[in-house]
Formats: C-alpha cells, structure tokens, sequence
C-alpha cells in the first residue's frame, strides 16, 4: 500500500530535549515537505527536499532542521524544542512535478511543556 | 509575497444543498491550485487539482472547483452536499521559488464544513 507514514503519532516532551520526528514513503516520491498546522493558520511549510541531498526553507523553518539521506526518508529535527513549537506536524511527498499532488502522514502531535 | 485565503471559517448547509467553500489567491506566475479535506484525526486528503485548461475541474466524491483567473479565485462547490461531506477543507497554491525552481506550497487557513441532516 502506497503510503507516507510519521512517528511518532503523539510525543509530550520538556524545552530543550532535542527529539526526531521520522518520515517515511513507499512511493519512490522525489519531493518530500513538512508542515505545521496550528488553529486559524492552516498548514505552513517548515522544510521541503526535491531530492537526497537538497533541501530549502519553506515558510517557518526556524527552530528546525532535517536532511535527506535516502530518498524514502526525510526527518524533522527539533534541537532545542520551545513550547511556541507545539503543534500538529504532517509530512507530505510528491512526484517531482509542480502538477503532481501531495501525499500526507497521519501526522504527529507534539506538545512541549 | 504568496497568500492563501479562505474568507470562511465555517460554512453550514443542509444536507441536499449546493455547498460552495472559497478560496482565493495571491501569487506571481502561473499558480497551480489544489483542493485538500482533512477528516477529524486523518491527514490530508487530495480532491481536486488545476493545472491548465478547462476553468472547471472535477474531482473526487462529486466536488469541483471553478477557476478564475480575473477574480483570482478557485472556489470548490458541490451540487448536492452529504452529511459525510463535513471536515476541514484547505485550498492550496505551489508556486516555483528560488535558485533550483524549487516548489514551495502555501495554503489557507481552512474552512469548517457542516453538512446538518
């Protein structure tokens, strides 16, 4: 089954203690992105990868990093996790083309206390 | 700068009516527009998508969205709504961004659907 999927589902965690979210499709996809998505906000991109190895900004990338070591995955990194950080994170693939829709997670939600 | 709007954080219809959810757009270069609807607890689920051609696209479980490019606007409708049409509705926008031509997505802030019996 063709699918994108993210753990953990849910994580309480405490400022400061670096964590990993994983992300993972089956797809062969080449573009890879995560979002947040916080009330009246919608989604915002943080991250997103056209391929291993590249990887740009989107809208909100402070305070995260990731990296595309392997085409099938792309994880978020939180060094320093703040409680303005709290949110509900999906990560999201693609063929390689603008007219090529997205694939999302299930998503995780993250608190920090 | 690139925005999304949804003007909408809430529509109600009944069930049987015509529902329309609005979005609009504000980004340089073609645009290419999407449609997602996001179920309590799911991720994000592909409708419907424009590209280029015909201003009206049709997509899944009966929703369409018309495109308009004077009013920059891709509205989704439906003819007739269903209770199970209720869920968070997102429009979407992928514009070509910097040195590679990478793809950056902006999306809105989402419209609550309720479909009442």
């Amino acid at each position: 089954e063709a699918q994108v999927t993210q753990n953990p589902r849910y994580l309480i965690t405490v400022t400061g203690k670096k964590l990993t979210v994983t992300c993972s499709q089956n797809m062969n996809h080449e573009y890879m992105s995560w979002y947040r998505q916080d009330p009246g906000l919608g989604l915002r991109q943080i991250y997103y990868s056209m391929n291993v190895e590249v990887t740009d900004k989107g809208d909100v990338p402070e305070g995260y990093k990731v990296s595309r070591k392997e085409k099938r995955n792309f994880p978020l990194i939180l060094e320093s996790p703040s409680p303005n950080q709290t949110s509900l994170y999906f990560c999201a693939s693609s063929l390689i083309l603008s007219t090529d829709t997205q694939y999302f997670g299930p998503g995780t939600r993250l608190t920090v206390l | 700068a690139q925005s999304v709007a949804q003007p909408e954080d809430q529509v109600n219809v009944a069930e049987g009516n015509p529902l329309t959810v609005k979005c609009t757009y504000s980004v340089s270069g073609n645009p290419y527009l999407f449609w997602y609807v996001q179920y309590p607890n799911r991720g994000l689920q592909f409708l419907l998508k424009y590209i280029t051609g015909d201003n009206l696209v049709k997509g899944s479980y009966g929703f369409e969205a018309e495109f308009n490019k004077s009013q920059t606007s891709f509205h989704l409708k439906k003819p007739s709504a269903l209770v199970s049409d209720s869920a968070l509705y997102f429009c979407a926008v992928r514009v070509s961004s910097g040195l590679y031509n990478f793809n950056k997505f902006y999306f809105g802030s989402g419209t609550k659907l309720n479909v009442k019996p």
